[in-house]
């Protein structure tokens, strides 16, 4: 079974940078897994951020970036702000279409 | 603006069967591929099933196969997801989720709009 795993929390000073990471249990993330990133806040739905390794999408601030790096997917907060405080998770598209959510993030912006 | 609106969630005793729906406005639905997301309480989320615009091509995860159905209707701009043999931990908020799409293989796919979800508990 494939296991997709991020840092289970990390925290960031506001106006500086994190990054969260999105790696397999056995092999490398790439671009063809499309790599895309969601936000949550406690008592809310998800919400779009990255798709396609490092596509923002619509209304999503420019400090957020999507990227590889090395063996993994990564998302960068660059200028993070209180509202930022948050869960994020990264999504990895599979054979067949199979879609697969990564452990999660918990951001605190302290 | 694209609305997804779920219903049909509730209390179900374990090995009974639920029929959850998702009603979807704003955008042409038989031009896109749905998806059935939950998240248990205080737990992170978990793809369900996914669905084509045409049902052509469907899928599930492991810990779901078997026991549960995804299922829409063009006509009525609706989504289903039948869930039998529930289990304790089939206990979550279930979401739906709108695809970029039209089938859930194609490239680039992504989720881009999210309904605000309904809950599902299964306890005796």
């Amino acid at each position: 079974q494939t296991v997709v795993t991020q840092e289970p929390s990390l925290s960031v000073s506001p106006g500086g940078t994190v990054t969260l990471t999105c790696g397999l249990s056995s092999g490398s993330v790439s671009t063809t897994y499309y790599p895309s990133w969601y936000q949550q806040t406690p008592g809310q739905a998800p919400r779009t951020l990255i798709y396609s390794t490092s596509t923002r999408s619509s209304g999503v601030p420019e400090r957020f970036s999507g990227s590889i790096l090395g063996n993994k997917a990564a998302l960068t907060i660059t200028g993070a702000q209180a509202d930022d405080d948050s869960d994020y998770y990264c999504v990895l598209y599979m054979l067949g279409g199979i879609r697969v959510f990564g452990t999660g993030t918990k951001v605190t912006v302290l | 603006e694209v609305q997804l609106v779920e219903s049909g969630g509730g209390l179900v005793q374990p090995g009974r069967s639920l029929r959850l729906s998702c009603a979807a406005s704003g955008f042409t639905f038989d031009d896109y591929a749905m998806h059935w997301v939950r998240q248990a309480p205080g737990k992170g989320l978990e793809w369900v099933s996914g669905i084509s615009w045409n049902s052509g091509s469907i899928g599930y995860a492991d810990s779901v196969k078997g026991r549960f159905t995804i299922s829409r209707d063009n006509a009525k701009n609706s989504l289903y997801l039948q869930m039998n043999s529930l289990r304790a931990e089939d206990t979550a908020l279930y979401y739906c989720v709108k695809d970029s799409r039209m089938t859930i293989t194609a490239d680039y796919s992504h989720f881009d709009y999210w309904g605000q979800g309904t809950l599902v508990t299964v306890s005796s």
